[in-house]
């Protein structure tokens, strides 16, 4: 089946360490997207990537790094710079000639 | 600035319409209107989308009013499954991809 994969559902990180969330597709998309959301929030954009090897910036990436090198990956590492890294973190793919994103279905962070 | 806004909350009766209004008054002609859902802790669901015209699939209709500033979401007969959130979002396109550009969403309760 095709879909969207994150790993994994929960992590637990000590406060200094950097973690890498990571997002699988295969559902042969260009677009791929990364959200953090807080409880009670909306979605908030942290990175996105339209093609391999280029990414953009979105409204909340300062504590964030990602890569595209494959068209079926792209991770997410949380830095320690990342004042607030506890929150519950979506991954997406989007494809113009489907017109619908598919979400993956989440990692939850916790940083203690 | 928030692309879209939506009561924080309804109830709906089961077995009821429930319609779900969302304002995008900032919306231009190319920004499609999109709207998901999210039960706890999963990723975000598709319903539907439309960019001018009603658009209506097995789970839902998609109204937009003429001025494209508003559009309303409905469940034709909502049963308990339907209780979650709901996002109306707008997808901007800009030189560098596709944006989705999440509400704060409305918790629908559906009441037995």
């Amino acid at each position: 089946d095709g879909g969207i994969t994150q790993s994994p559902k929960y992590l637990f990180r000590k406060e200094g360490q950097n973690v890498t969330l990571s997002c699988e597709q295969n559902l042969n998309h260009d677009a791929m997207y990364w959200y953090r959301q807080d409880p009670g929030q909306g979605l908030r954009l942290i990175y996105y990537s339209q093609i391999v090897n280029d990414f953009q910036k979105g409204d909340i990436a300062e504590g964030y790094s990602v890569s595209r090198e494959k068209k079926e990956s792209f991770p997410l590492t949380v830095t320690s710079a990342q004042k607030n890294p506890t929150a519950f973190y979506l991954c997406a793919s989007f494809d113009s000639h489907n017109t619908e994103a598919f979400f993956g279905q989440g990692t939850r962070l916790t940083v203690v | 600035d928030a692309k879209t806004t939506q009561p924080p909350s309804m109830d709906c009766a089961e077995g009821r319409a429930a319609n779900l209004p969302c304002n995008h008054s900032t919306i231009s002609g190319n920004e499609y209107v999109y709207w998901y859902r999210q039960i706890h802790s999963q990723g975000p669901q598709y319903i539907i989308h439309g960019l001018k015209n009603n658009e209506t699939n097995e789970m839902a209709s998609l109204i937009i009013t003429e001025d494209r500033k508003s559009s309303t979401l409905i469940l034709p007969h909502a049963t308990l499954r339907d209780t979650a959130v709901y996002y109306c979002i707008v997808r901007v396109w800009q030189r560098t991809g596709n944006q989705f550009y999440f509400g704060t969403g409305t918790s629908l309760t559906v009441i037995p």
